[in-house]
């Protein structure tokens, strides 16, 4: 069966210091990956999805970069973070029929 | 107007009772809807897809109304456990891309 794994579970950040998330999928081949993020109270946003090995969409323009290196891996990324990157992050991959499975999420903190 | 809306809530009920969410689309070409249910600070889950026949799970029945470009999900015999966040998934064009909505808020008060 297919899994879904994302780490770290909670994150707390200085202004101005770098991110990392990852993001890996097991089971499966060649899955559509995402990006989302859910500021408190406030619903999903798609920030990033990628069908294939370095293959990035982004729908948000931000201070965010997303990477496939791998075909079950997906990494979030900035370079300096922003109080207003605090969320509720979360990966997810997609079947053909366009069900979402989503990864534990990480709770990012920007302080 | 947005792509997918939903009545916030919080919708309070006692256990036992039925329930019943709405949420409207505004692409008339979407072809998949989905609800979803997520708990407090967690992730969200698949409860289950809409068909335009609509369907039955258990407790839970999700029906479609493209005229009035809608779908809805009711619960009967609310228990405890139903208590969640239900978020409503429209397909919202683009290549396997869909739009949540922005989430129901049930809490089943004993």
């Amino acid at each position: 069966s297919q899994t879904i794994h994302q780490w770290p579970a909670t994150l707390v950040q200085p202004v101005g210091s770098p991110l990392s998330l990852e993001c890996t999928v097991e089971g499966t081949s060649n899955p559509n990956l995402y990006w989302y993020r859910q500021a408190a109270g406030r619903g999903l946003q798609l920030l990033f999805y990628s069908v294939g090995i370095g293959q990035i969409s982004s729908e948000v323009p931000q201070n965010l970069s997303a990477s496939r290196p791998q075909d079950r891996q997906f990494i979030l990324s900035s370079k300096k973070l922003l109080l207003s990157d605090s969320g509720f992050y979360l990966c997810a991959w997609s079947s053909e029929l366009l069900r979402y499975t989503f990864g534990s999420g990480t709770r990012l903190t920007v302080v | 107007r947005k792509e997918v809306e939903q009545d916030p809530g919080p919708f309070n009920v006692p256990e036992g009772a039925t329930v019943a969410f709405n949420c409207t689309y505004s692409n008339s070409a979407s072809q998949s809807f989905f609800w979803y249910r997520q708990d407090c600070r967690k992730e969200p889950k698949l409860l289950m897809s809409v068909y335009s026949s609509g369907n039955e799970d258990g407790r839970f029945t999700a029906q479609l109304n493209r005229a009035s470009q809608y779908i809805s999900l009711l619960i009967r015999d609310s228990k405890l456990s139903d208590s969640a966040t239900y978020l409503c998934v429209v397909n919202s064009g683009g290549y396997q891309k869909v739009t949540f909505g922005t989430g129901t808020k049930l809490q089943v008060i004993p």
